[in-house]
């Protein structure tokens, strides 16, 4: 069974500090890796996709790396500003005869002013 | 605006109470989902329909029951609801690319309150 762990499960940090998120999963067999965010009270908003053969992704001030093969994935945030703050969560799809989307708990990430 | 929208955003309900969930897709994706997200909890998948079919059915108690009258539309009816079952209940749709679910795209959610 997928497991998906995200480390930290909260960060706050100062306006401008450079920050990476954690995410790891158990079983190697997926289709791609997906890193959204979660803003209180709201829905999901796709922030990136990593294809399992590919190994980063960049847009904007984020960059989400993808090791497989050690069931590894980080969130790369530039400069960080509070309007960043939000969760974070970490998604595999995963392979076999029932895909599905299977989610770590996220993290809760704090930009102080 | 990711495509995906629900309603209503709040519920707040009582036990012996019968409400339903809507979600409506508008990126003519032809494949639909309902989560739950508890407090502290990873996001949990309840239902996955496909193509109108349902094809995922997580062990999810018969209090919840899902409809799919069409790919745009998802329903979730809910009867003699438990105060565990408090919750976001979250909507997505994905396209189905050669039998594989793709991309999924999130509604905004239904916070739902069980007294």
């Amino acid at each position: 069974k997928q497991e998906v762990t995200q480390i930290p499960a909260a960060l706050s940090v100062p306006e401008g500090e450079n920050l990476v998120l954690n995410c790891s999963f158990t079983d190697s067999a997926i289709y791609n890796l997906q890193w959204f965010r979660q803003d209180p009270g709201k829905g999901l908003t796709s922030l990136l996709l990593i294809q399992s053969s590919q190994r980063e992704q960049t847009s904007g001030r984020l960059n989400a790396s993808l090791d497989k093969s050690s069931g590894r994935s980080t969130l790369y945030i530039a400069a960080s500003q509070p309007g960043d703050s939000a969760t974070y969560l970490c998604a595999v799809l995963t392979q076999g005869g029932s895909e599905k989307l299977v989610f770590g708990k996220g993290t809760k990430l704090t930009v102080n002013p | 605006e990711t495509g995906v929208t629900q309603t209503p955003r709040h519920l707040v309900m009582g036990m012996t109470n019968k409400k339903s969930l809507k979600c409506e897709q508008h990126l003519g994706h032809n494949a639909m989902y309902w989560y739950k997200q508890s407090a502290k909890k990873p996001l949990e998948l309840m239902f996955v329909y496909s193509l109108e079919e349902r094809v995922e059915n997580n062990s999810v108690p018969s209090r919840f029951s899902p409809e799919c009258p069409n790919s745009s539309h998802l329903f979730l009816h809910l009867h003699t609801l438990q105060p565990e079952d408090s919750a976001l209940y979250l909507c997505a749709s994905s396209p189905v690319d050669r039998g594989r679910f793709d991309t999924q795209y999130f509604g905004p959610g239904t916070r739902l309150t069980v007294l």
